[in-house]
């Protein structure tokens, strides 16, 4: 069956650093999604990639879809005390549901 | 408006018990889903319905029951309740293949 792994599972930075989380698939994928859940929320819809090499902005977080369609990464920066939270990928394999990755829970301090 | 309702906020009930929590999506959606996330916050899915109908069924304890009643609405009914259950449970709503909507949670506490 498909394996996601996402990494870190933890990153605490300082307000203003970058941050960057990645998400790895043992097969190919149809599109990957991402979220995000901040602390006693609900996972929200950040962004769906699709096209091999895709690379998606979203003012300061970037997205990118890797090349074999089995990797993908999201990268914020100069991060801020809002981006607190925990981002999961959730690829997506043709004929089957959305696989969440167990999140990479991200602190910042100011 | 709210996208994506659920019922109970918290549930905090006995071990042994059985109870449900109700899910209902006013945007029109044709897929619904309840996941449970544990203290480690995994996001696991559990089912899936399409138009009422159960499209997915994960590795759960039977004593986990979906309803769909109808497609704007999927309740989850758990029977003998065990510590193990306790955990936040989501409802989300989709239109696939495109992003899922989920609700705000239901905390259970099982002592």
């Amino acid at each position: 069956g498909q394996q996601v792994m996402q990494i870190p599972q933890y990153q605490h930075v300082q307000e203003g650093e970058d941050f960057t989380t990645y998400c790895n698939s043992s097969t190919t994928l149809s599109n990957i999604q991402w979220y995000k859940q901040r602390p006693g929320g609900h996972p929200v819809f950040l962004i769906q990639l699709v096209k091999s090499g895709e690379v998606k902005k979203q003012k300061r977080l970037t997205f990118q879809f890797g090349e074999a369609k089995k990797n993908s990464s999201l990268h914020i920066t100069a991060t801020q005390t809002t981006d607190v939270g925990t981002y999961f990928c959730a690829p997506n394999q043709a004929g089957t549901a959305l696989i969440f990755g167990k999140g990479t829970t991200l602190s910042v301090s100011s | 408006d709210t996208a994506v309702s659920q019922t109970p906020k918290y549930l905090v009930t006995q071990m042994g018990n059985d109870k449900s929590i109700k899910c209902e999506q006013n945007l029109g959606h044709d897929t619904m889903y309840w996941y449970k996330q544990d203290s480690k916050k995994f996001l696991k899915i559990m089912f899936s319905y399409n138009n009422k109908e159960l499209i997915i069924n994960e590795t759960v304890p039977n004593r986990f029951s979906p309803k769909s009643p109808d497609k704007a609405h999927l309740n989850l009914h758990i029977n003998s309740l065990e510590l193990g259950d306790s955990a936040v449970y989501f409802c989300a709503s989709s239109q696939d293949p495109t992003e899922q909507f989920f609700g705000p949670g239901t905390r259970l506490t099982v002592l």
